[in-house]
């Protein structure tokens, strides 16, 4: 099945940096990659995805890259803000058939210090 | 309000005792999912049901049941048969292959 890794486990970074999270999955059949934020006690929150055929996303502050040759793919947030403190989910989806199933990185705590 | 609601927020129970989580959801969606979470884990996945009456295992399914008679309705049964049941339990729901959205989950803790 899929496997996806996620690096760094911790990030702590001054406000107003950029963070970068990455990930790497196994299955070159994965074909759909998001992005989720927790906070603590809450509900993971879907705050960007990607599909195979865009190489980049962007909304506003957050950006999300995707190279499929290497099988990997990146978090940008920029201008960081107290309020990005939370802990960051990356995940990836086999594609084709009915394939439902998301396999989930093991996140990564982002603290950005006033 | 659409969304997906969880309830209880906090559950105890007694080692040897099934308990019942529920999620409900007024977003219209085929698919829902029951993820578990444990600390400095990511989410794995227990259950899911992409259309009434069918639901399939995910890569936990040892010790836990799950039931869908309705659209808006997946809960979740933690038997006695699962090892080591304390966790955080999050539901969530799709209405295609894609994004999913999470409710706002259930922390269980059993002694």
């Amino acid at each position: 099945g899929e496997n996806v890794e996620q690096h760094p486990s911790t990030l702590s970074v001054q406000e107003g940096d950029s963070a970068v999270i990455k990930c790497t999955y196994s299955d070159s059949a994965s074909n759909y990659f998001p992005w989720y934020k927790q906070e603590l006690g809450k509900g993971p929150q879907l705050i960007i995805d990607i599909r195979s055929n865009v190489g980049e996303k962007k909304d506003q502050r957050i950006a999300v890259t995707l190279n499929k040759t290497a099988k990997h793919f990146s978090l940008h947030i920029t201008e960081t803000q107290p309020e990005d403190s939370a802990v960051y989910f990356c995940a990836a989806r086999i594609g084709g058939g009915s394939n439902y199933k998301l396999t989930f990185g093991k996140g990564t705590l982002l603290t950005v210090n006033p | 309000d659409g969304g997906i609601t969880q309830s209880p927020k906090y559950l105890f129970r007694k080692e040897g005792q099934n308990v019942t989580l529920s999620c409900e959801q007024n977003l219209n969606h085929d698919a829902m999912y029951w993820y578990r979470q444990d600390p400095g884990q990511g989410l794995r996945l227990i259950y899911y049901s992409q259309i009434v009456n069918d639901f399939q295992k995910g890569d936990i399914a040892e010790g836990y049941s799950v039931s869908r008679e309705k659209k808006e309705s997946f809960p979740l049964t933690v038997t006695s048969a699962q090892k080591n049941p304390t966790a955080f339990y999050l539901c969530a729901s799709s209405s295609d292959r894609y994004e999913q959205y999470f409710g706002p989950g259930t922390r269980l803790t059993v002694t």
